[in-house]
């Protein structure tokens, strides 16, 4: 089936470091989202995306839609060890259709 | 509001055995969808709901049924249950008019078949 190419599979950095993280497809998606899950809990949504070029923040969060519409990345600034989890993207190619399509995340682990 | 609900939070099934996996909603959503999560594959939509009465599959449908008769509850039966069956399985939900892919996830069950 359809996949979105997430990089990287996992990090293990420093507190206060940057990090930057991506998702690539083949093909075209309307909507990315960026979502956060810690262990033992569901999904959580950080950042939507809804157009191609949007630059969109949250916090130390920002990601961006990239103008081919065929990749977004994800930048976490100044990390803190809460920023441990999964992080995946997720794309939808037509609009209200209520059917993502998830990367398959990227471990961060943040050394205090 | 208690957002996404599931039930159970665990459950250990024997090969064959049937279940149904619950879930429930409290924000008057129309869309609803189940998802599996296998590690290193990400989530995978199993089946989706675009309101009360409509279903529709999706990447990984076989061995699941689902039905949707009220817009709060959409269950998902393993008629006849598989080692491969063995996942974490989310519900989520989101409003379906404008930004209807901002999906609320529900925090999951945890099935193991035998």
């Amino acid at each position: 089936g359809q996949q979105l190419n997430q990089s990287p599979q996992s990090m293990f950095i420093q507190e206060g470091e940057d990090v930057s993280m991506n998702c690539t497809s083949s093909s075209i998606f309307n909507t990315w989202l960026w979502y956060k899950q810690e262990p033992g809990e569901g999904p959580v949504l950080l950042i939507a995306l809804y157009k191609a070029g949007e630059l969109t923040s949250n916090g130390r969060l920002t990601a961006q839609f990239g103008i081919t519409r065929k990749d977004s990345f994800l930048n976490i600034s100044a990390s803190i060890p809460s920023d441990v989890g999964i992080y995946f993207c997720a794309g939808q190619r037509s609009s209200n259709t209520g059917k993502l399509i998830f990367g398959q995340g990227t471990t961060l682990q943040v050394k205090p | 509001n208690a957002g996404v609900t599931q039930t159970p939070k665990f459950q250990v099934l024997k090969t064959g055995q049937s279940m149904t996996l619950q879930c429930a909603q409290d924000m008057n959503h129309e869309y609803m969808s189940w998802y599996r999560q296998d590690p290193g594959m990400g989530l995978r939509l199993i089946h989706y709901s675009v309101g009360a009465g409509i279903t529709d599959q999706g990447e990984v449908p076989n061995g699941y049924n689902v039905s949707r008769s009220t817009t709060e509850d959409f269950p998902l039966r393993l008629l006849s249950a598989a080692p491969s069956q063995t996942s974490v399985y989310f519900c989520a939900s989101s409003p379906g008019t404008g930004r209807s892919d901002t999906q609320y996830f529900g925090p999951g069950t945890r099935l193991t078949v035998l």
